[in-house]
């Protein structure tokens, strides 16, 4: 089973920051949190993976909490192309053997 | 990231027949793994791939119905056997290369069983 909880939907207005939580209040020390998105119709996509520390990239950034029971995805200027659902994850496994199993995810709507 | 193309896209297929369905990787990767997304739902994971042996299937997910296979570190296959329309699903396939990139997807495979 999946070991994340997402709320169900989210609005945010285009061009705002949109906030994604995300609880995984069972991780173990080792496992990672992974965030995909999913377009319709599409593969999902990566967006971003952390441990304990903050991580940013091009795409986003992530917010662990520092007992890492929670993080938050945080898109920083949203575009209606940003519309998806949104899965935060945790790898079950090393990295070596570690595999992704998805929840249920959060649909974001950005809208105008 | 590594870069993954499934065939086919699309299928419509008679119930009680088999779809095989091939996930070709541009890179060697070290695990592959198949997912399924029934329509409005999240991805399951059916099966971990694993190359030179028989894949790990996922509890409610048997070898019979099935059947996987990964003959090198770039390629491999799902096969749906018998088909009933609750297989109507998107299949998909996915990659794990470089750790820096995280898993990859392909864009899926669209089986509708009639």
């Amino acid at each position: 089973d999946a070991k994340t909880t997402q709320p169900t939907s989210m609005d945010c207005a285009e061009g705002r920051a949109a906030n994604l939580p995300c609880n995984h209040s069972t991780i173990s020390g080792n496992e990672y949190v992974y965030w995909y998105r999913q377009i319709h119709s599409q593969g999902p996509q990566y967006i971003i993976h952390g441990l304990k520390n903050n991580e940013t990239n091009e795409m986003a950034s992530l917010i662990i909490t520092e007992d890492r029971k929670s993080s938050t995805l945080i898109l920083p200027h949203a575009t209606l192309r940003d519309t998806a659902v949104y899965y935060c994850i945790v790898r079950v496994g090393s990295s070596n053997t570690g595999k992704l199993i998805f929840g249920q995810g959060t649909t974001l709507q950005v809208k105008p | 990231s590594a870069v993954i193309s499934q065939k086919p896209s699309r299928d419509i297929c008679q119930r009680g027949t088999s779809l095989t369905i091939q996930c070709q990787v541009d890179s060697q990767v070290t695990m592959m793994f198949w997912y399924r997304q029934q329509p409005g739902q999240s991805l399951t994971l059916i099966a971990t791939a694993n190359q030179g042996s028989e894949a790990t299937y996922e509890s409610g997910f048997v070898i019979d119905k099935f059947p996987i296979s990964r003959p090198n570190l770039t390629f491999s296959t799902l096969t749906v056997s018998n088909m009933s329309p609750e297989d109507s699903s998107i299949y998909l396939c996915s990659a794990r290369g470089e750790v820096l990139y995280g898993y990859t997807f392909g864009s899926g495979t669209r089986l509708t069983v009639v």
